[in-house]
């Protein structure tokens, strides 16, 4: 079964400034996508980004990025010039074969004014 | 293009009870997914539909049953309602093509407490 690990419960961060928050995942499984949700205090699920296994460059969006390491099964989020509004918890989560999604845990990402 | 939704919003309910809880799918999407998410935790899988049929499952009791309609819009359906029932339930449509898995878009949830 797959699993997904986040090992920050909480973070923070000043605005303007950059954090990553850390991802790891395990599978046996070769095609994939991951993705990063987040889900601010009015509680709806919002994509942020996602990536295909397949696919060797890392997926950006806009101030989102992500490092994605296939074999050591790692997949970092990076927030550039953080703002107020990027305040949430971010759930990583996993897509192999079945149509589920495994989610970690979630990170508390607070940034600071 | 119209988000998914969800109703109602909140829902309180006693031990015993049954509750079904709503989602109309994104326009265009065939595909819909129902999650629980416990206080402090990430969403737990509990099945999806898939053009009416289920199309898989989550480590959830048979007390937990959905239906698919042919507007693709669904129900998720809880008999004998338990205290560890409360939760967020989120449900999150995609489009799949020929089985070909897309990405899953979330609507606001349903706040289900039990008493």
């Amino acid at each position: 079964a797959q699993t997904v690990t986040q090992s920050q419960p909480e973070m923070s961060v000043q605005e303007a400034e950059t954090v990553t928050l850390s991802c790891t995942y395990d599978t046996s499984e070769s095609n994939y996508y991951l993705f990063w949700y987040k889900q601010p205090p009015s509680r709806q699920m919002i994509l942020v980004i996602r990536q295909e296994a397949y696919k060797q460059q890392n997926a950006t969006e806009n101030r989102f990025s992500v490092n994605f390491q296939k074999a050591a099964k790692s997949f970092s989020l990076k927030i550039s010039d953080s703002q107020l509004g990027d305040t949430a918890m971010y759930f990583c989560a996993f897509q192999g074969g079945s149509e589920k999604l495994v989610f970690g845990k979630g990170t508390k990402l607070t940034v600071n004014p | 293009e119209t988000g998914v939704t969800q109703s109602p919003t909140h829902l309180i309910k006693t031990r015993g009870q049954q509750v079904t809880l709503r989602c109309s799918s994104q326009s265009g999407h065939n595909t819909v997914s129902w999650y629980q998410q416990a206080l402090g935790q990430g969403p737990q899988f509990i099945f999806q539909y898939y053009r009416e049929e289920e199309n898989g499952r989550g480590n959830f009791p048979p007390r937990f049953s959905g239906l698919q309609f042919p507007n693709y819009s669904s129900e998720l359906n809880v008999n004998a309602l338990e205290l560890d029932d409360s939760a967020l339930y989120l449900c999150a449509s995609s489009l799949a093509q020929n089985r070909v898995r897309d990405t899953q878009y979330f609507g606001p949830g349903t706040r289900l407490t039990v008493l």
